[in-house]
């Protein structure tokens, strides 16, 4: 099965620039994985798919100041001018497929704080 | 728009089985992928299957086969989520959510809320 890692943990000072890694594990690192923002008791919302050579669709309504990009097996979901209401818990996820049938793997998630 | 609405919160003896209900308005229900995706306290995302409802088969996570079982009524754009065999590490908030898109998840429910307690 593929694994994805996310640090537990980022922060960063309101206005500046901040990029978060969703690692894939070496088998699986030409997949695309989708970012997904969760607020505090909130449920998540679809921010970004990424692809390995570092393309990306945005969802409705998200801001030019969130950027995707992929290196290897590591894909970023990066933001420029960091405010307030990006505090939030972003998760990565994956679908693969085992017997013909699809399935999906998210990373542990990391908590992002707005200094 | 489309809304996904779940039903309320549910506390449950370990042993027992929970069915969370998903009801879609505002769009095609029966052409769309409906999954579900659980959160336990404190921990990530972690997606249990899911189903699109004109083909009427439903695929699961390998962790969750035999015990989790998904369903969709086309007649009331109704997806449902049941879990049996219930222990206190299913405490957790389900999601359902629907593909958009390029999106695999999205759409959201507004959770529920499912406690395993004796």
């Amino acid at each position: 099965l593929p694994v994805l890692t996310q640090p537990p943990s980022a922060s960063a000072l309101l206005g500046a620039s901040i990029k978060l890694t969703c690692t894939l594990s070496s088998e699986h690192s030409t997949y695309t994985i989708e970012w997904y923002q969760q607020r505090p008791g909130r449920s998540p919302q679809y921010i970004m798919k990424v692809k390995s050579d570092g393309s990306h669709s945005k969802g409705d309504g998200i801001p030019d100041r969130f950027m995707g990009s992929s290196s290897g097996a590591d894909r970023y979901l990066t933001f420029s001018n960091l405010q307030s209401d990006d505090e939030a818990e972003y998760h990565c996820g994956e679908s693969h497929t085992i017997d013909g049938q699809v399935a999906w793997v998210f990373g542990g998630g990391t908590k992002l704080t707005v200094l | 728009q489309v809304q996904l609405v779940q039903s309320g919160a549910e506390v449950k003896k370990p042993g027992s089985s929970v069915k969370v209900s998903c009801k879609a308005s505002g769009g095609t229900f029966s052409s769309y992928a409906i999954s579900w995706v659980r959160q336990a306290p404190g921990q990530g995302l972690e997606w249990m299957g899911g189903i699109i409802p004109i083909l009427g088969i439903a695929n699961y996570a390998q962790k969750f086969q035999g015990r989790v079982t998904i369903t969709a009524d086309k007649s009331t754009s109704t997806a449902y989520m049941e879990l049996s065999s219930l222990r206190s590490e299913d405490t957790a908030v389900y999601y359902c959510a629907r593909d958009r898109g390029a999106a695999a998840f999205g759409y959201w429910g507004q959770g529920t809320l499912v406690t395993v307690s004796s």
